[in-house]
């Protein structure tokens, strides 16, 4: 059966702490490995890795992907409140179209 | 940049009754694809089209149907409903097989 696993589940830092989320996956058809941040509403996009060991870097974030180990990781440096959120990794695999599969999301909460 | 756009944001129905809920996908994106998160879930995925075509079926339960139009927007129908069907309804779009784009969600509470 198709899955994604995160961890951890939950996740309380101090301002300032870097943090590392974890994404491991087990599908069919892999084709791309996505990290979304949900604050209260609707998943708002952050990265989309295709290829192993290429780090993708937005400001504060960044994120790697190794296809042979089957897992990604979002780092986050110098965290802030406004981090607050849930992050959501999910699996597009699949023919044609295919679907995302997500994991329950790691939640993390950045005390000031 | 436009966004995906969702109607209703909320939605309250009671049960056995039926709730239409409509996307319009991000401009020249050709594949919309619905999803339903309840409380404290992830999203699961439902159903997603490509050019006006079915082209994936999740975890959609009999009593909702959904289409794509010749405009792209599309629309999820959902029939007798159950208190279990209350949750957070999220459209999303892509072009071609790229990033998919949610839009804002609807919320729908079934009493």
């Amino acid at each position: 059966e198709d899955k994604v696993v995160q961890s951890p589940l939950s996740l309380v830092v101090h301002e300032g702490d870097t943090v590392t989320l974890n994404c491991s996956y087990e599908v069919t058809n892999f084709r791309s490995l996505l990290w979304y941040k949900q604050e209260k509403k609707a998943p708002t996009f952050l990265f989309m890795l295709t290829s192993s060991g290429i780090e993708k870097k937005s400001g504060r974030l960044s994120s790697i992907l190794d296809k042979k180990e089957l897992f990604s990781i979002l780092n986050i440096t110098a965290t802030q409140t406004g981090d607050s959120a849930i992050y959501l990794c999910a699996v597009w695999h699949g023919g044609s179209q295919g679907n995302l599969i997500f994991g329950k999301g790691t939640k993390l909460s950045v005390k000031p | 940049a436009a966004g995906v756009i969702q109607s209703p944001r909320h939605l309250i129905k009671e049960k056995r009754e039926t709730a239409t809920l409509k996307c319009y996908p991000i401009p020249r994106h050709d594949t919309v694809y619905w999803y339903q998160q309840g409380p404290g879930q992830d999203p699961q995925f439902l159903i997603s089209f490509y050019e006006k075509m079915q082209s994936d079926k999740g975890s959609i339960p009999d009593r909702f149907s959904a289409q794509q139009f010749s405009d792209y927007h599309s629309e999820l129908n959902m029939s007798s409903l159950e208190l279990g069907d209350s949750a957070l309804y999220f459209c999303a779009s892509s072009a071609s097989l790229e990033t998919q784009y949610f839009g804002p969600g609807t919320r729908l509470l079934v009493l």
